[in-house]
C-alpha cells in the first residue's frame, strides 16, 4: 500500500520568511495531493490540494508542487505569519485503492514574531 | 465545501462504558470516514461509514469495538465501546463533497478514558 514520509517533524521560521515542508509517497499510482492544516483543538482544514495532472498550484501565499517521477510533493508558504503556526499534514490517495487518504506524520510549523 | 459537525466536542469517561459519537454533514455526501487521531500523532483511518450497509474497517479495527451506523446521506455515528485508557484519542468525523470529492474534517471529539 502506499507509504507517505514527510519532512521536517518540527519547522521554526521568522515572521515573513517562506517555510517548506516536503512529503514523498511510494505509490506510483497516487493522483490527488491534499495538504490539511491543524490549529490546536480544531479538526483538519484542507488549504489547499493538487492532482497529478498538474505540476504547481498556488492560493495567494500558499503554493503546492508536485514532482511525479520523484514521487515527492512540497507545500510553500510565503512571508509568513503567526497566525500560519499550527501543524500540517499532507496526504496522498489513488484509485487503485479506493482514494483513501495516507496521511504524513505531520510537521509543527512555529512562526515567530 | 462540506461542513462537518460532531458530538460530543469532547468526553471524560471511565473504563468499560461506551461512548456514541454523532456527525452530521450540512449537505448530502457520498462518502463519509472515522478517524482516530492519538496525541501528537497523524490521523489513522478507521473505516468508511456505507450508507445503509455495514462499515468497512480497515486492518486492525474491528466492528465489535467500533460500531458504526449511517442511516442516511448526512449523518453517521461512531461508538466506541468497553472504553480503556488506550481509546484515549481524538476521533474525527470526515466526508467527500463537491464535483472533485474533496475531503473535510469535522472538529473532532476528544475522548478521555480514565
Amino acid at each position: 500500500g502506499e507509504n507517505v514520509e514527510q519532512h521536517p517533524s518540527t519547522l521554526s521560521v521568522q515572521e515573513g520568511d517562506s517555510a517548506v515542508i516536503k512529503c514523498t509517497y511510494s505509490d506510483s499510482a497516487s493522483n490527488y495531493f491534499p495538504w490539511y492544516k491543524q490549529e490546536l483543538g480544531k479538526g483538519p482544514q484542507l488549504i489547499i490540494d493538487i492532482r497529478s495532472n498538474v505540476g504547481e498550484k498556488k492560493d495567494q501565499r500558499i503554493a503546492v508542487t508536485l514532482n511525479k517521477t520523484a514521487k515527492h510533493f512540497s507545500l510553500h508558504i510565503t512571508e509568513t505569519q503567526p497566525e500560519d503556526s499550527a501543524v500540517y499534514f499532507c496526504a496522498a490517495s489513488s484509485e487503485e485503492y479506493g482514494n483513501k487518504l495516507v496521511f504524513g506524520a505531520g510537521t509543527i510549523l512555529r512562526v515567530k514574531s | 465545501s462540506a461542513v462537518i459537525s460532531q458530538k460530543p466536542s469532547r468526553d471524560i469517561c471511565q473504563r468499560g462504558t461506551s461512548l456514541t459519537i454523532q456527525c452530521q454533514v450540512d449537505s448530502q455526501v457520498t462518502m463519509m470516514f472515522w478517524y482516530r487521531q492519538q496525541p501528537g500523532q497523524s490521523l489513522t483511518l478507521i473505516a468508511t461509514a456505507n450508507q445503509g450497509s455495514e462499515a468497512t474497517y480497515e486492518s486492525g479495527f474491528v466492528i465489535d469495538k467500533f460500531p458504526i451506523s449511517r442511516p442516511n446521506l448526512t449523518f453517521s455515528t461512531l461508538t466506541v465501546s468497553n472504553m480503556s485508557p488506550e481509546d484515549s484519542s481524538i476521533y474525527l468525523c470526515s466526508a467527500r463533497s463537491g464535483p472533485w470529492e474533496t475531503q473535510y474534517f469535522g472538529p473532532g471529539t476528544r475522548l478521555l478514558v480514565l
